[in-house]
């Protein structure tokens, strides 16, 4: 009963185009959602994050976009680079203090 | 600032034993979480303390895990007769407080052989 699913486990993606990470939750209670990047032998860093009274935040060259009636966002990010190649995780704020993870996208990024 | 940082980096324990995993928060938050990650999956919650309190321990597995924060900042996770499915990647998360930021260590790697 995964709440928080990520449903492409990897994406690759040429330098300068646009990457695009999708999330589908399934507790239309959930308010507030987080996007975290993670590097090989690091904890996650916190990239961007969206409440539920938007649809759209950005942050340079990263965007996350909230559909609340497809229970759905997803995280843009143009142009991408190589370092961007990483594992993102979509989470999702519960009770205000646990997050819930999603499985987690690999994202490539090749010149 | 210093970061979260987690003590040891790895461990490798035998089946049976006894082990604990040192969190230090970043210096003024108030709140602090324990994840566990297994191979393949996302962070799963295993506990909140505010302070010096556990205020949310509804993810801990069972009774042999248990975490102690006595002084409100260091908080140290403590797992009895390990078995070989605890092995995983556990991550340690402070924030200013509740609702604030969660900020990550680099994660304590258990193996158990």
């Amino acid at each position: 009963d995964q709440q928080v699913k990520q449903n492409s486990p990897s994406l690759s993606v040429q330098e300068g185009r646009i990457s695009i990470l999708n999330c589908d939750y399934t507790n239309s209670m959930f308010d507030y959602f987080l996007w975290y990047k993670k590097y090989p032998a690091e904890g996650p860093t916190f990239l961007i994050s969206i409440s539920s009274i938007k649809d759209k935040n950005e942050d340079g060259r990263f965007t996350v976009f909230l559909n609340k009636s497809a229970k759905h966002l997803s995280l843009h990010i143009v142009p991408s680079q190589p370092g961007d190649s990483a594992v993102y995780f979509c989470a999702v704020l519960y009770n205000t203090d646990k997050l819930i993870f999603g499985t987690g996208t690999r994202l490539q990024v090749f010149p | 600032g210093a970061g979260v940082s987690q003590t040891p980096s790895n461990k490798v324990t035998e089946k049976g034993k006894y082990v604990e995993l040192r969190c230090d928060p970043i210096s003024g938050h108030t709140a602090l979480y324990w994840y566990r990650q297994s191979l393949g999956q996302g962070p799963e919650f295993l506990i909140y303390f505010q302070g010096t309190g556990a205020a949310d321990d509804s993810g801990l597995p069972n009774d042999r895990f248990f975490a102690v924060r006595p002084e409100g900042s260091v908080s140290t996770l403590k797992i009895q007769r390990t078995e070989r499915g605890d092995s995983a990647v556990y991550l340690c998360a402070s924030s200013r407080d509740r609702e604030e930021t969660q900020y990550f260590g680099p994660g304590t790697r258990l193996l158990v052989l």
